[in-house]
């Protein structure tokens, strides 16, 4: 299909390793939004991209969180030594942007840090 | 206290009842309003998208937005087992930029019984 696509689905990671999230937009979207939704609650804004440029990285919790777009489209969220508090589904959305405001979302990475 | 508030539920009707699910906000600054429905371990789907006062029909679901009491709604008729799903808030404050990122709800969890 066209939607929204994130990779891996699942990860489990041990406390301190190293993880990379994956998104690819719908293509000729220019917004990409990434999410953090904990268990039982609605998803809080992390970090918005229109095409390469990171204009919005205000909810990123702290300097452990990453995330790029080079090339303006496929999206990468990397966590550098994961902490229990980041287990979470990590959800990736895109909208065509200049003035369109509906954003698709992805499936979601569930991340569980042990 | 979170700028958007709703009723985690659970909430269980039977079949074909009518549901209404509310949220209320904080930021005057919110113009944009959306549902979306998540069902278990998938990505939010949108269901309904207003901009600011009024109501909005689209088949089964009728959202309504009023700004005085900083309060939104989504009723759904005819409820079916289908529906049976975790319902998200989530607004915004602008189209442009990052203003567009969306500020959610907890969600509620719906659950329609035959």
């Amino acid at each position: 299909g066209a939607g929204v696509s994130q990779s891996p689905r699942y990860k489990v990671a041990k406390r301190g390793q190293d993880v990379a999230l994956r998104c690819d937009p719908i293509s000729g979207h220019v917004s990409l939004f990434w999410y953090q939704q904990a268990l039982g609650q609605g998803p809080e804004f992390l970090t918005y991209f229109q095409n390469e440029a990171q204009l919005d990285k205000s909810g990123l919790p702290s300097d452990r969180f990453f995330a790029e777009r080079p090339e303006g489209s496929v999206s990468t969220l990397k966590i550098q030594r994961t902490q229990q508090e980041d287990s979470a589904v990590y959800l990736c959305a895109s909208s065509l942007g200049g003035g369109a405001n509906t954003q698709y979302f992805g499936p979601g990475t569930r991340l569980t840090v042990l | 206290q979170k700028e958007v508030e709703q009723d985690p539920g659970p909430l269980s009707v039977p079949e074909g009842a009518i549901v209404s699910l509310n949220c209320t906000y904080s930021n005057s600054a919110f113009q944009y309003f959306m549902w979306y429905r998540q069902y278990s371990r998938k990505g939010p789907e949108l269901l309904m998208y207003t901009y600011s006062s009024g109501n909005k029909e689209d088949g089964r679901f009728t959202a309504q937005v009023d700004k005085s009491s900083k309060y939104i709604s989504l009723f759904i008729r005819d409820s079916q087992p289908s529906d049976s799903a975790t319902y998200l808030c989530a607004m915004s404050g602008s189209l442009t930029g990052g203003g567009n990122k969306l500020t959610f709800g907890t969600g509620t969890q719906l659950k329609v019984e035959l």
